[in-house]
């Protein structure tokens, strides 16, 4: 069975400080992930996935199979960006994706001004 | 964007009785939703996979009887939580998959409150 870890329940930085929220997988196979975010008093919603390879809102985030790992970085933090980040797994299921996430325990992070 | 929406926002039951929580994709038709539960700080536990005209697949360890899923349109699915009891509390979150497409979104969630 797939597996999602975010070691950190909470991350703390300063304004202008690069950040890094962790995570890391376990599964076999090829699996799809994903940074959620949820600000506050707001819905879940996708902050980007590892097959776009794409930067979003400063954060960018690589796949690394060798340390199944999926990392979250952004090199300046803004107060803004204080919010739940949730990375999830999405996995294949018999040739048929059905886009069912595992999600990880959640990082809260608190940028300070 | 895709929206989805879920009624009622909160409840509060009392133990014993049952409650339906709906969830709506406004703008788009949902092949699949997803029902999950959140438990306070803590991560979302995918609880059951709704897809439309067919008998909702649920996680080990979920009780389907209890938890009933319908999926009777492309843009509704409903979750009923029978016979409620105070364990039952919890915040019920579901998100919509559109036709052709595999990225969930996700509903404001629902905060149940069983008495």
């Amino acid at each position: 069975a797939q597996r999602v870890t975010q070691p950190e329940k909470l991350l703390s930085v300063f304004k202008g400080a690069p950040v890094e929220l962790k995570c890391n997988y376990s599964y076999s196979g090829s699996p799809e992930l994903f940074w959620y975010v949820q600000y506050s008093r707001q819905r879940l919603q996708l902050l980007l996935r590892h097959i776009s390879r794409e930067s979003i809102k400063g954060f960018t985030a690589d796949l690394n199979k060798g340390e199944t790992s999926f990392h979250l970085k952004k090199p300046f933090a803004q107060e803004e960006d204080s919010a739940m980040y949730y990375c999830a797994l999405s996995v294949n299921a018999g040739g048929t994706s059905y886009g069912k996430l595992t999600f990880g325990q959640g990082t809260i992070l608190t940028v300070h001004p | 964007g895709a929206v989805v929406s879920q009624h009622p926002s909160r409840v509060i039951c009392k133990s014993g009785t049952s409650v339906k929580i709906e969830c709506r994709s406004l703008d788009f038709q949902a092949t699949t939703m997803f029902w999950y539960r959140q438990f306070p700080k803590k991560s979302l536990m995918l609880m059951a996979t709704s897809n439309e005209g067919s008998k909702a697949t649920y996680e080990q360890g979920v009780e389907k009887d209890k938890f009933l899923i319908n999926h009777a349109s492309l843009t509704l699915s409903t979750l009923t939580v029978t016979s409620a009891h105070p364990e039952d509390s919890s915040f019920y979150i579901c998100s919509a998959t559109p036709s052709g497409n595999y990225e969930q979104y996700f509903g404001p969630g629902t905060r149940l409150t069983v008495t």
